[in-house]
Order: C-alpha cells, then structure tokens, then sequence
C-alpha cells in the first residue's frame, strides 16, 4: 500500500496568516493527489483533486501543488472557519490511502 | 443538491454482524461508483469497500475481505455495507462516499455522508 505522510500533525496560525501543508508519497503517484478539509463531527468535504484543481465552490484561498511523492497544500490568508483538520489521499492504485491529517488551529 | 444519509451504526458484540445503508439523492446513483470509508476514534481515515456503477464489481480492503460485504440497489438509489464477524478494530464512524465522475472508479470522493457510528464491544 502507498503511504502518506503529512507534516506538520497541528499547527497554530493567526487569521490572515499563509499556512503550507506538506503530503508526502511513499512512491509516486503522479497528480493523483486530493486533498479535504474534516471538521469535527462533519463529513470531509472535497477541496482539491489532481493535486492542484480547485474543487467547485471552494474558496481560492486554498492551492494545492506538487506531482510524483511531494505536494503541498497552501491556505492564503487564513479565515476563522478554515479550522479544521486536512487530509491527503492518493488516487494512484487501489487500496487508496489518506494522510494522517494535519490539524489547524487560530 | 447531492446528500448521502448513513444508517444501521450500533452497538455490537464481537463476531456479530450489522448491517448499514446510505440512502443518496440529489444525482444519478446508478452513474456512479460508490464507497464505505470509516474512521475509528482519534484515527485517521481508512478505505473499507467499492462498489462500481453496476454492481458488478466490488473492491474490499484486506482487513475487511471474507467479512463484508458491499452492495447496492440503484432503483432505490441505496448503497449498503453487510458487516460480518465483527471485531473490536472494526468500531468506526462510517461514510459513504460519492465517486466524482461516472464511468469507472476515480478512487477519490467528492461527496460525503456525516456517517453512522459502529461500536463493537462486548
């Protein structure tokens, strides 16, 4: 199975800050990356597919970038409902496999 | 507007079954490949079972094959997860979850439900 590793597992931000998150592959998995956004007691929400595309409906403040085993998940100007916990999966082979999670806190 | 409502999470004792459905409205079920995700307490999530368009093909994670089943009634546009010989890892909030595109799996999820709690504890 392909592991994700997410770094850092929490972080601390004021709002307006720029927050990087890092998913890292254990092999490459191309642009087959998706990253969603879990808030407690909610159902994960879609917001980027094929490591960089923008899901429908998303706030552009959130990019995602990066192709073969590293990729990165930047929220630009970090808003109040932007807490949460972020997660990475890769699309590449089947079983799919998430990251650990990032947790993000103001 | 796409929603996905799971039901049948309870309690259960070890080496029994449950069973669980999500009940979708809001697009073409039958177009699309579904899956069960769960997420034990404190743990990160963790793919259980896929389901193609059809019916004709299921997928299944290791720790879960022999023991589950997954199905679907696309004229009643429900998908349905058959637990068997449960075990105390497999407590978890379970999702269902949507297929971004039809024809064929993705293995990504553009649409989940809020999920349906199994605990499995004697």
């Amino acid at each position: 199975d392909i592991l994700m590793t997410q770094s850092p597992s929490s972080l601390s931000a004021s709002v307006g800050d720029r927050v990087t998150i890092t998913c890292r592959a254990s092999q490459t998995i191309s642009n087959y990356l998706s990253w969603y956004q879990q808030k407690p007691g909610k159902a994960p929400k879609l917001l980027i597919y094929g490591a960089s595309s923008l899901q429908t409906g998303v706030p552009s403040r959130f990019s995602g970038s990066g192709s073969g085993t590293d990729f990165i998940l930047t929220i630009y100007s970090l808003q109040p409902e932007d807490v949460a916990t972020y997660v990475c999966q890769q699309s590449y082979r089947t079983p799919p496999t998430f990251g650990g999670g990032t947790r993000v806190e103001i | 507007e796409v929603q996905l409502l799971e039901s049948g999470g309870d309690l259960v004792q070890p080496g029994g079954s449950l069973s669980l459905s999500c009940g979708a409205s809001g697009f073409t079920f039958s177009n699309f490949a579904m899956t069960w995700v769960r997420q034990a307490p404190g743990k990160g999530l963790e793919w259980v079972s896929t389901i193609s368009d059809s019916g004709g093909v299921t997928y299944y994670a290791d720790s879960v094959k022999g023991r589950f089943t997954i199905s679907r009634d696309n004229s009643k546009s429900t998908l349905f997860l058959q637990m068997n010989n449960l075990r105390a890892e497999d407590a978890a909030l379970y999702f269902c979850a949507k297929d971004p595109k039809g024809s064929g799996w993705y293995r990504f999820f553009d649409y989940w439900g809020q999920g349906t709690l199994v605990t499995v504890s004697s």
